[in-house]
């Protein structure tokens, strides 16, 4: 997984705070996506951007949550008013072409993910 | 509705011994079926993807099989080393505008000694 860097690696958060997840592609990719993994489930999509432009956020939660990618800058998950609901390990993945499209057959590559904890 | 279902959802084997392990989906238009394994506490790592035209692919004591038709996948593991316990991944991609991948809820294999 070298390459694709989450941080932090495990964040704790009291109900009502936010949290910021921040995830840097690997070197020379343009596409990132955002997944979730609830405990002892497997992972959901929650939303793919380019460098300025959310392309897919079928995936989001309506409310409270929101994802960035600069044009300069690591891509940014952030959840306001975290719920307990919110804990689990979210994962980056990024591709150096759309990974998720008909074009391409690239492995995206994943980070180690952000274990997010609500007390 | 697109979607993958692994079996078994969990399986413990002896080091050394071989086990196969099955991925069911329903994802439409198909594009492509990838194998991850994810260690716990790390994201998923890319064994094996294909596309439509092929049949099986190989990486190194893995081996994935498709077939289309039926709309199975199977990988199966050679020789199992205690490395080898990690949760597999089955994920289909649609080929169609917009698509996204499609996890399967994984399958954790435990070897032991």
């Amino acid at each position: 997984n070298a390459g694709v860097m989450q941080n932090p690696r495990h964040l704790v958060r009291r109900r009502g705070q936010e949290a910021r997840l921040r995830c840097s592609p690997m070197k020379g990719h343009s596409h990132v996506y955002w997944y979730r993994q609830l405990p002892e489930e497997g992972l959901k999509f929650m939303v793919y951007l380019q460098k300025e432009n959310i392309i897919d956020e079928s995936g989001m939660p309506k409310e409270r949550f929101s994802a960035e990618f600069p044009k300069e800058g690591p891509s940014i998950l952030r959840i306001q008013q975290v719920v307990r609901g919110d804990s689990a390990a979210y994962f980056c993945a990024s591709s150096p072409i759309p990974g998720q499209g008909i074009s391409s057959n690239q492995p995206q590559h994943f980070g180690d993910g952000t274990r997010l904890s609500i007390l | 509705k697109n979607q993958v279902e692994q079996s078994p959802q969990s399986l413990i084997i002896l080091e050394g011994k071989n086990c196969t392990l099955q991925c069911n989906y329903t994802v439409s238009p198909f594009s492509n079926l990838r194998w991850y394994k994810q260690d716990t506490g790390r994201g998923p790592v890319s064994l094996t993807i294909m596309t439509f035209s092929e049949n099986t692919k190989s990486n190194g004591r893995y081996t994935a099989t498709l077939d289309a038709d039926t709309k199975q996948s199977s990988l199966h593991i050679t020789a199992s080393q205690l490395s080898d316990s990690a949760s597999y991944i089955c994920v289909v991609s649609a080929n169609n505008a917009g698509n996204m991948l499609t996890f399967g809820g994984g399958t954790r294999l435990m070897v032991k000694p």
